[in-house]
């Protein structure tokens, strides 16, 4: 029971590149996340997707797109990368909306 | 939306002690407050909720109160331990359908031995 898992873990990527990263849950949950946590700021919502088939915008949308491809897997994409986006981002799901999160080991994106 | 604020951003200690985190959240609907602790490098995990209609959960040496009129909860750690060094986040939110958590900005707990 490997529980969420994201891919890659690191990745360094120039101003401009596109790059997708990848989320699966192996739970059966039905909500999924993708937030970023830079420091001194805590973790803040980019997107969320509280069922399959559903996907809404978080606090810091901008410059990300995402895919809820089936009920395990949510990708985030981001399509021209920029130095602000530097951070380590987390995925996350959970059973129902005000239920425990249960979050991926994290990737640390790094922007020059 | 929802908007939570935490306090303090950073705690030390002496082992031993107590500790106290403290959040405000907005939303007067918000019924589901959770706490997370976050080890260095690692990812944060649930340590212990608290639903709207309970004013206390105790779990071992970790404690959530509520309090719904004022809008604030708070988390006790008693005895502290070294291995409790971390950042701890609050969280709030409605338990409705395609609502999501709004976290807290964190504190830094420290644990000195």
């Amino acid at each position: 029971n490997a529980g969420v898992t994201q891919t890659p873990k690191f990745q360094v990527l120039k101003t401009g590149q596109s790059m997708t990263l990848q989320c699966a849950q192996d739970m059966n949950h039905n909500s999924m996340y993708w937030y970023r946590q830079d420091p001194g700021m805590g973790l803040r919502l980019i997107y969320y997707s509280a069922s399959e088939g559903t996907t809404d915008k978080g606090e810091v949308p901008n410059g990300y797109n995402v895919s809820r491809l089936n009920k395990r897997e949510f990708s985030l994409r981001l399509e021209s990368a920029a130095p602000s986006q530097t951070s380590v981002y987390f995925c996350a799901s959970s059973r129902t909306a005000a239920g425990e999160l249960f979050f991926g080991e994290g990737s640390r994106l790094t922007v020059l | 939306g929802e908007n939570v604020e935490q306090h303090p951003s950073t705690l030390s200690v002496q082992e031993g002690d107590s500790a106290v985190i403290k959040c405000t959240y907005s939303d007067s609907a918000s019924n589901y407050f959770p706490w997370y602790k976050q080890e260095l490098g690692k990812r944060p995990q649930l340590i212990i909720d608290i639903r709207s209609n309970v004013g206390e959960k105790k779990d071992q040496r970790i404690a959530v109160t509520l309090n719904k009129t004022a809008k604030h909860f708070s988390l006790h750690i008693t005895e502290t331990q070294p291995e409790d060094s971390a950042v701890y986040f609050c969280a709030a939110t409605r338990e409705t359908s395609g609502s999501r958590l709004t976290f807290g900005e964190g504190t830094q707990l420290t644990v000195n031995p």
